[in-house]
């Protein structure tokens, strides 16, 4: 059964403290690993998509990154509206491409 | 373009009765799927559609069931309510069965009472 594990549960930072978020994962044949950012009472916001070990994506101050195990998302010099809950998923190989989810890192950026 | 759009976006219902929640996919998508978030859990899959047949099915009972209509918009019904069935439903929508990603509406809250 495909299981996602991500850590820390939550993460307060202070204004331009980098930090990362981590995803481990396990899947029997990846098609993808997702990240999404997720605010309070809406749906997840499509971030980065990952397909293969060692690849990287970036986007404004988020940095994606991908093993065959684990993925991290890196936050460079964060700001208060970086805060939310940033959730991982993998989407398995095959025709029923469900989307796995982790269950978080609710990340609050403080002044 | 246009997003994936839920209906409606809050829900009040009592054990027992019978809910259907709507879902238009995004512009182009044709494979629309729902998930069940509990407070502080992450999203989890119902079940997916694609070209109006199910494609794919989660842990949960019968009780929940779908639709997909030819335009590709759906509907989930959830039977018989428990309380454990309060909870955030978010709908997503695809091209060809997750191609390319998945684009998240802004759910419908449940309460059960």
């Amino acid at each position: 059964e495909d299981q996602v594990t991500q850590s820390p549960e939550a993460l307060r930072l202070q204004e331009g403290e980098s930090s990362s978020l981590n995803c481990s994962y396990t899947v029997s044949g990846l098609r993808g690993l997702f990240w999404y950012r997720q605010d309070p009472g809406k749906g997840p916001e499509f971030l980065f998509t990952l397909y293969s070990a060692g690849e990287e994506k970036e986007k404004e101050r988020l940095k994606a990154t991908l093993t065959k195990k684990e993925s991290f998302l890196h936050i460079t010099a964060p700001k208060p509206e970086d805060s939310a809950t940033y959730l991982c998923a993998v989407q398995p190989t095959g025709t029923a491409s469900k989307l796995t989810f982790g269950t978080g890192t609710r990340l609050q950026v403080t002044l | 373009e246009t997003g994936v759009t839920q209906s409606p976006t809050h829900l009040i219902k009592t054990r027992g009765q019978q809910v259907t929640l709507r879902c238009s996919s995004q512009s182009g998508h044709n494979t629309v799927s729902w998930y069940q978030q509990a407070l502080g859990q992450g999203p989890q899959f119902i079940f997916q559609y694609y070209r109006e047949e199910e494609n794919g099915r989660g842990n949960f009972p019968p009780r929940f069931s779908g639709l997909q209509f030819p335009n590709y918009s759906s509907e989930l019904n959830v039977n018989a309510l428990e309380l454990d069935d309060s909870a955030l439903y978010l709908c997503a929508s695809s091209w060809d069965r997750g191609e390319r990603g998945y684009t998240f509406g802004s759910g419908t809250r449940l309460t059960v009472v």
